[in-house]
C-alpha cells in the first residue's frame, strides 16, 4: 500500500535559524499538499503542488515537488514561535482516490 | 455553515458499547473523509466519500467500523463494541473535489475506558 514518510520527526530549532522538512513517497503522487496542525488544534491546509518541479513560496514558506513527483520538502527560513506545530505532507497516489497522509514532523521553535 | 462541523466534541464511553460520530460538511464539498489520530501520532486514513460513488473503506480497521453519507452530505462514523484501543481524536475532513484542499473539523475525541 501507498506509503508517505517524512523526516526528521521530531526538530527543536531555535527562533531565527531555518527548518526544513521532508516527504518521501513509495509511489507516483497526482499531487502532493502540506497542513499545519497546532497542539490540540487540526489540520489547517497551506498549499497544494502539481507539477513536477513545482516551487512554490509563501512568505517564509518554500515549498517544493520532486521531479518524479514522489518527495517534496518545506522550508522555514529565520523560523518564529509562531512556527510551532506538526507539519503534515499529504498526496494522493497516481489513480486512486483517498488522501494519505505522511507521518508528520513537529517543530518546536525555542525563543 | 461556515466550516465542517464534527459532533460530539468530546466522548467518553464503556468498553464493548457502540458510538456515533457525527460530521457535517461544508455545503457544496462533494468529498468527505475520516481520519483517526492518537495522541502524538499521525493522521490514519479511516474512509472516502465521493459523490454517489461506492465509498472507498480500504482504511477501516476493522469490522466493527462502519460510515455512511446520507443524501450526499452528513456523515456518521459508528464505532461496535469499543475497544480501549479505539481511543482517540476522529477528524472529519471535506473538500469541494477529489484532489482538493480538505477543511477539517474540530474532531471528536473518543475515550474508551
Amino acid at each position: 500500500g501507498q506509503q508517505v514518510m517524512q523526516i526528521p520527526q521530531y526538530q527543536h530549532v531555535q527562533e531565527g535559524e531555518d527548518f526544513t522538512t521532508y516527504c518521501n513517497s513509495s509511489t507516483t503522487l497526482s499531487n502532493i499538499q502540506w497542513y499545519k496542525q497546532r497542539p490540540g488544534g487540526h489540520p489547517v491546509f497551506l498549499i497544494q503542488l502539481v507539477k513536477s518541479g513545482e516551487v512554490k513560496k509563501q512568505k517564509r514558506l518554500t515549498f517544493q515537488f520532486g521531479e518524479a513527483k514522489k518527495n517534496s520538502s518545506l522550508h522555514i527560513t529565520a523560523t518564529q514561535t509562531t512556527d510551532v506545530g506538526t507539519y503534515f505532507c499529504a498526496g494522493i497516489q497516481t489513480g486512486a482516490n483517498n488522501l494519505f497522509f505522511g507521518t508528520g514532523t513537529r517543530l518546536t521553535v525555542i525563543p | 455553515g461556515a466550516g465542517v462541523s464534527q459532533s460530539p466534541s468530546n466522548k467518553v464511553t464503556e468498553k464493548g458499547k457502540d458510538v456515533e460520530l457525527r460530521c457535517d460538511p461544508i455545503s457544496g464539498h462533494t468529498a468527505l473523509y475520516w481520519y483517526r489520530q492518537s495522541l502524538g501520532q499521525g493522521l490514519e486514513f479511516l474512509i472516502y466519500f465521493q459523490g454517489n460513488s461506492a465509498p472507498d473503506k480500504s482504511g477501516l480497521p476493522s469490522d466493527r467500523f462502519s460510515a455512511e453519507r446520507t443524501g450526499g452530505s452528513v456523515s456518521t462514523l459508528t464505532i461496535q463494541r469499543t475497544q480501549q484501543e479505539d481511543s482517540a481524536v476522529y477528524l472529519c475532513a471535506s473538500s469541494q473535489m477529489r484532489g482538493s484542499p480538505l477543511h477539517f473539523g474540530n474532531g471528536t475525541r473518543l475515550t474508551v475506558t
